[in-house]
């Protein structure tokens, strides 16, 4: 079946570093990726979305020059967590719908990312 | 305001028991509903999907109910097992203007006991 497989699964990094993230789909193409973010107790976010060959769109509140996505290709997307601080730490997880843009997500594992 | 809620308290039950888990909306007009199930640390995983001219839908032992007047989605699990033990999400599809948008509902906690 589908899969979207997302790297790396867990990341520590110092304050004021860079993080990039990858999120692959497998056995599909995805020309849209949705990025979350999901802190404890808390619902999903989303947080921008990637579309393939054009910019992301980002949701209000969310700064673009801060998490920068790019979508080169019809199977990868990334997020970059620029400068990070200890409050963008938080369980990042892509997706990417199976169909039309409205179909049901396919989900990533997430990546668990812990900013010291 | 604008909400959608899980009920927020762990659901325990026993092994072969039906779970039931609840997912209220106010103030959308949405298209359709989904369910997810999420494991620790891990992404979701999508269950069934029920649109709004929809009263029901069904998979092996997953049923969904939709009722737009109660502004309800009721999700169920028969004759549940250890392994049906995750956290639950309920997903609200709606349309804004050009664009369909999904809101997550907080998520259910199901534990069942053997």
């Amino acid at each position: 079946g589908a899969v979207v497989s997302q790297h790396p699964s867990r990341v520590i990094c110092k304050s004021g570093t860079s993080v990039k993230i990858e999120c692959r789909s497998l056995d599909f193409q995805a020309t849209t990726m949705f990025w979350y973010r999901q802190f404890p107790k808390q619902s999903l976010m989303l947080m921008a979305t990637s579309n393939e060959g054009s910019k992301a769109t980002y949701e209000q509140g969310v700064e673009k020059d801060k998490f920068l996505i790019n979508h080169a290709s019809l199977t990868l997307s990334t997020l970059t967590v620029t400068s990070a601080h200890p409050e963008d730490s938080s369980f990042y997880i892509c997706s990417a719908p199976l169909g039309h843009y409205n179909s049901p997500l396919h989900f990533g594992n997430g990546t668990r990312l812990t900013v010291t | 305001s604008q909400k959608i809620e899980q009920n927020s308290e762990a659901l325990n039950i026993q092994e072969g028991k039906t779970a039931t888990l609840t997912c209220n909306y106010t103030n959308y007009s949405p298209a359709y509903l989904q369910w997810y199930r999420q494991d620790p640390g891990r992404g979701p995983v999508f269950l069934l999907l029920i649109r709004e001219n929809e009263k029901e839908k069904r998979k092996e032992r997953l049923k969904v109910t939709f009722d737009t007047t109660l502004k309800q989605s009721l999700f169920h699990i028969t004759a549940s097992q250890p392994a049906d033990s995750a956290t639950y999400l309920c997903a609200l599809g709606y349309n804004a203007g050009n664009n369909r948008k999904l809101i997550w509902g907080l998520g259910t906690s199901l534990a069942v006991n053997p």
